[in-house]
């Protein structure tokens, strides 16, 4: 079962913080985080792994909270190229299935 | 430069006409997959392979095949595509299930 994340949607303003929230039904292995602009692949932003620390890149960082199955993605004091689409991923077992949600648009005015 | 790559980039075809997407890699990666991408859906797994003896089905892998028989290419084959499989294509690859995972550029699939 694909993760859930919310909200669908965030609309910001420059210099706002948002944050992003996955949540799985089934324990997790690692959660991964890409962000995707319209018409380009998605591209990787970070993995936590099970037992890992709060991961960070730049004013991105995102937690792993393995008793709740839950990750959450956090955009501090936003920037214009902050906007696009954000999936995380869930790895729930070690036979390979990697699920990613539906997705956060995320559009960031000046 | 390290790069997944899909071809074609864009293609129309037509109920029950066989295709192949084809997907390189060029990261000596062990951890191959296909996704589709579908408004409101996100990216839905198709097929995954672990390692050139390991493929096993994603969520959505009805309709399609694929194939590694070497560790840098993973097809994707659409037997006899129908409408419902037009969609945006994704392949990606990493170095294992818990590391970056590299996509490629996308193969938009037109089925009438």
């Amino acid at each position: 079962q694909q993760p859930v994340q919310s909200p669908q949607a965030v609309i910001l303003r420059e210099g706002e913080d948002a944050v992003i929230n996955c949540s799985s039904s089934k324990a997790l292995y690692s959660v991964h985080w890409y962000r995707q602009k319209h018409g380009e692949a998605p591209i990787f932003l970070m993995i936590l792994l099970k037992g890992g620390e709060q991961k960070g890149h730049d004013k991105i960082s995102a937690s792993f909270n393995e008793k709740k199955q839950q990750s959450s993605l956090y955009l501090t004091a936003s920037q214009l190229s902050y906007s696009g689409t954000y999936f995380c991923g869930t790895v729930t077992d070690s036979w390979g299935k990697l699920q990613f949600g539906a997705g956060t648009q995320v559009v960031v005015t000046p | 430069e390290a790069q997944v790559t899909q071809n074609p980039r864009y293609l129309i075809t037509v109920t029950g006409k066989k295709l192949t997407v084809t997907c390189s890699q060029n990261m000596n990666h062990e951890y191959m997959s296909w996704y589709r991408q579908d408004p409101g859906l996100g990216l839905r797994q198709i097929y995954y392979s672990m390692n050139v003896e390991v493929t096993d089905k994603g969520d959505v892998p009805e309709g399609y095949k694929v194939s590694r028989k070497e560790k840098r290419n993973f097809p994707l084959i659409l037997e006899s595509p129908s409408p419902n499989q037009t969609s945006l294509y994704f392949c990606a690859s990493s170095l294992s299930l818990n590391s970056p995972l590299h996509f490629g550029n996308g193969t938009r699939l037109t089925v009438t």
